[in-house]
């Protein structure tokens, strides 16, 4: 079966641009996660949503980013006005959780391959 | 203007060899602890898990060693082979934060066939 997908897999854009960002869970993973990852560094933790529940968002640096997930699969993590400090990979990951309807941490994390965001 | 890089940790391993990984983990409070392999180009991958109950865990070919007194966590490959090579990442959950893990930097191993 088909993993976790993103696209588009490389984004440039200029100062200032808007950017939309796609993820398209495993069929049927009811958790998915957003992640920032910059050069040379981990994962940082940015959204977490339950179906199309965003549960947890304390990782969003600012509000200029803006995840949702109308209808509990595919998401789009949005960035306004994007700033040269944003360019970083953008990972998605989607999780299925093996106590019925509760999502556990040790509940695995299937990561998409992300998308490289270079702004201008 | 001047950028400044960040240095990934580096193991350079001959292939066949055993590989030992280290992590310091940031918070004493945290309990669960997951390592993580990312290749080129692709997202993190699970490896091997370990809560804080536990000193060890062995998977297949991979040990992950906990010691909470120093707050250190380590990954030992056995017989290192070139698929290995990787960035490896520790990942670190706090109780009652749900699904929120904390990564560390890194290290960078390199298998040398």
């Amino acid at each position: 079966g088909a993993g976790v997908s993103q696209s588009p897999r490389y984004k440039v854009a200029k100062r200032g641009q808007d950017v939309a960002l796609r993820c398209d869970p495993i069929s049927g993973h009811v958790s998915l996660f957003w992640y920032q990852q910059a050069l040379g560094q981990g994962p940082e933790f940015l959204t977490y949503f339950q179906n199309e529940a965003q549960l947890d968002k304390s990782g969003l640096p600012s509000d200029r980013f803006f995840a949702e997930r109308p209808e509990g699969s595919v998401s789009t993590l949005k960035i306004q006005r994007t700033q040269q400090e944003d360019s970083a990979v953008y990972l998605c990951a989607s999780s299925f959780p093996t106590r019925e309807g509760q999502t556990t941490r040790t509940d695995t994390q299937y990561f998409g391959p992300g998308t490289r965001l270079t702004v201008l | 203007g001047e950028s400044v890089g960040l240095h990934l940790p580096t193991l350079s391993v001959q292939e066949g060899d055993n590989s030992i990984i280290n992590c310091a983990y940031s918070n004493s409070a945290s309990d669960y602890f997951i390592w993580y392999k990312q290749e080129s180009g692709k997202g993190p991958q699970f490896i091997i898990d370990i809560r804080s109950n536990m000193d060890k865990r062995q998977g297949q070919r991979v040990t992950v060693l906990l010691n909470k007194t120093v707050k250190h966590l380590s990954l030992q490959i056995a017989a290192t082979q070139p698929g290995d090579s990787a960035v490896y990442f520790c990942a670190e959950n706090l109780p009652n934060t749900g699904n929120q893990f904390y990564f560390g930097t890194g290290t960078s191993l390199t298998v040398i066939p």
